[in-house]
């Protein structure tokens, strides 16, 4: 089956520092991919779509200079949190499809959890 | 505003019995609606999805109902294992091309008991 690959799985940084995450769809090109963050005890709040070769499409109350999204290529986006704050500290989960329609699977990666000290 | 509401946060259930887990969204645009189990440390896997053109859909030992009137839906786990105890994600997306663009519910965390 289709596998979304998401790296680091976990990351510890320092007040003030940026952070890369990974997504990678690895045995299909995807179209969109979906960026998520989850709080404890929370749903799945979507923050971005991303779309390769053009800009990312923010939910609101999401700053898009805070949550750089680079989709460069078919198979890899990436999610930079830059000047990470402690509240910043969440589960980021990815997700990515191949298709518009409604019946598109949806495929997510096993989640990076960011704890900013 | 949470538009898919999840109102159990936990459920216990004996194996082999029924697992009914809860959903009720206000969105009357939502259209399609599916449930994710979700293990800790991992992202949320795709179990069954159900279009609001229909109000059942079987897969196995899952079933959803959708009750548009009400906007609510629910899971059917029958019989309930305890490879099943996981949390329980309703989602809901609309239609214009973006439809997979899904709006979560809080979760509700299955126990399946000996």
């Amino acid at each position: 089956g289709a596998v979304v690959s998401q790296h680091p799985s976990w990351v510890i940084c320092k007040s003030g520092t940026s952070v890369k995450i990974e997504c990678r769809s690895l045995d299909f090109q995807a179209t969109t991919m979906f960026w998520y963050r989850q709080f404890p005890k929370q749903s799945l709040m979507l923050m971005a779509t991303s779309n390769e070769g053009s800009k990312a499409t923010y939910e609101q109350g999401v700053e898009k200079d805070k949550f750089l999204i680079n989709h460069a290529s078919l198979t890899l986006s990436t999610l930079t949190v830059t000047s990470a704050h402690p509240e910043d500290s969440s589960f980021y989960i990815c997700s990515a499809t191949q298709g518009w329609a409604n019946n598109s699977p949806l495929h997510f990666g096993n989640g990076t959890r960011l704890t900013v000290t | 505003d949470q538009q898919v509401k999840q109102n159990s946060p936990s459920l216990s259930v004996q194996e082999g019995r029924i697992s009914i887990l809860n959903c009720d969204y206000t969105n009357s645009m939502f259209d399609y609606f599916l449930w994710y189990k979700k293990y800790p440390a991992e992202g949320p896997t795709f179990l069954i999805s159900i279009s609001s053109i229909k109000d059942k859909n079987e897969d196995g030992r899952f079933t959803v109902f959708l009750n548009k009137s009400a906007k609510h839906l629910s899971l059917h786990i029958v019989p309930s294992q305890p490879g099943d105890s996981a949390v329980y994600f309703c989602a809901a997306s609309g239609t214009a091309g973006t439809a997979s663009k899904l709006t979560f519910g809080t979760g509700t965390r299955l126990q399946v008991t000996l």
